[in-house]
Order: structure tokens, then C-alpha cells, then sequence
């Protein structure tokens, strides 16, 4: 059975910076490329970075480039998303998923880890 | 980036009725189009890809269809579980992923 858990979240003031942690099971992880989607409370999903099954491209939102980075670790079975210079919009449930190779849509899902950015 | 537009942003909806859903996409994203639902406090799971495709485990009773720039998710015979928010997503344009603002299907 396929399982991703997220982990890391909490309060951080503004300008402050989290790592989050996707730990993957049930897969060959280092066989799928992945991504972070954000839930901002009570709204929609934005997209927030992709990394490659062997980290080698990397992309990012616009709302997120130059603060946020993504990396993972293939020998873990973990994928992470290093937040720095955090801002209040940046609150928000933030979900790993995994991308179906070749056709791009997201199968598989986490729980989600809630960051707060608050003083 | 390609916007994406569902509409309505609420349905109520009965038990057992038909419910149907848009979504648009600003420009064509071919069939490259997934449906997403969410209940609270979850994951979005993934219901529909390739615009007309179930996933493995949706119910048949989940159907997609269109093409280009107009989609719609239809859900035949409302369950007490369906009642949810349904997103739609498009992958055509990736890595520049975008969703749609999600459709609330209530109880009436």
C-alpha cells in the first residue's frame, strides 16, 4: 500500500524558516517524481515545487522560487521542502504527492502538514 | 500560467440525483485534465485523469468528458459519501500545474 506522511510543520514567525519531510512507503520511490502542493485554510490547492525521481530538475512555483527548496533522498525514501523567509500567505496544509510518470497528474497523496505563519 | 474556472462554486444536491460540474481552462489543455475530490480534513483523491478516465477504485458512477477548454464531471446517483469539494486540475501545461477553485457538492 502506497503511504506518504508529511511531518515538520508548526508555528513559525514571519521571515522564520521549517523543513518539511515526506516520508514514502509501499513504492519505489526513487522511481517517481514528486511534488509539494499547498491548501491555504479554506481555499484551493496551488502547486508549489516538483523534483525529478533523481533530483536533477527541480522547479518552482513563482509565488515560492528564491525561499522555498525542494530535495529529496532516495536511500530514506524521503522527499523534503526547506522553507525560508517565510510570509503569512505561505500558511497553508502542505501535501506531497507523487506524479505518474510520462502523463504528469498526481496519483497519490499524504495526509498533509499544517504550517502557520503567524507573531 | 492557465486559469482554470469551475463552476458552480456550490451544488445542492439530493441523494440519489444526477450532479454535474464544469470546469474551463483558459486555453486548450487537450485532454490533460484531472478531477480531484476532497472531503474535510483530507487528501484530495484522485477521481478521473486523461479527462475521462477513472481512476483505480472510483465507482463507476463517476464519469468524465470533454476536451480543449470544457470539461465536466458528472456523478450519476449522489452517495451520502460523494458529498465533498471536487477540483479539476490541468497537467497539460506542466510543470506549471494549476487547479481550479473547487465545486462544493452539499446535501440538499
Amino acid at each position: 500500500e502506497v503511504q506518504l506522511v508529511e511531518s515538520g510543520g508548526g508555528l513559525v514567525q514571519p521571515g522564520g524558516s521549517l523543513r518539511l519531510s515526506c516520508a514514502a512507503s509501499g513504492f519505489t520511490f526513487s522511481s517517481y517524481e514528486m511534488n509539494w502542493v499547498r491548501q491555504a485554510p479554506g481555499k484551493g490547492l496551488e502547486w508549489v515545487s516538483y523534483i525529478s525521481s533523481s533530483g536533477s530538475t527541480i522547479y518552482y512555483a513563482d509565488s515560492v522560487k528564491g525561499r522555498f527548496t525542494i530535495s529529496r533522498d532516495n536511500a530514506k525514501n524521503s522527499l523534503y521542502l526547506q522553507m525560508n523567509s517565510l510570509r503569512a500567505e505561505d500558511t497553508a496544509v502542505y501535501y506531497c504527492a507523487t506524479v505518474v510518470t510520462l502523463s504528469y497528474y498526481f496519483d497519490y497523496w499524504g495526509q498533509g502538514t499544517l504550517v502557520t505563519v503567524s507573531s | 500560467e492557465i486559469v482554470m474556472t469551475q463552476s458552480p462554486a456550490t451544488l445542492s444536491v439530493s441523494p440519489g440525483e444526477r450532479a454535474t460540474l464544469s470546469c474551463r481552462a483558459s486555453q486548450s489543455v487537450s485532454s490533460n485534465l484531472a478531477w480531484y475530490q476532497q472531503k474535510p480534513g483530507q487528501a484530495p483523491r484522485l477521481l478521473i485523469y486523461g479527462a475521462s478516465t477513472r481512476a483505480t477504485g472510483i465507482p463507476a458512477r463517476f464519469s468524465g468528458s470533454g476536451s480543449g477548454t470544457e470539461f465536466t464531471l458528472t456523478i450519476s446517483s449522489l452517495q451520502s459519501e460523494d458529498f465533498a469539494v471536487y477540483y479539476c486540475q490541468q497537467y497539460n501545461n506542466w510543470p506549471r500545474w494549476t487547479f481550479g477553485q473547487g465545486t462544493k457538492v452539499e446535501i440538499k
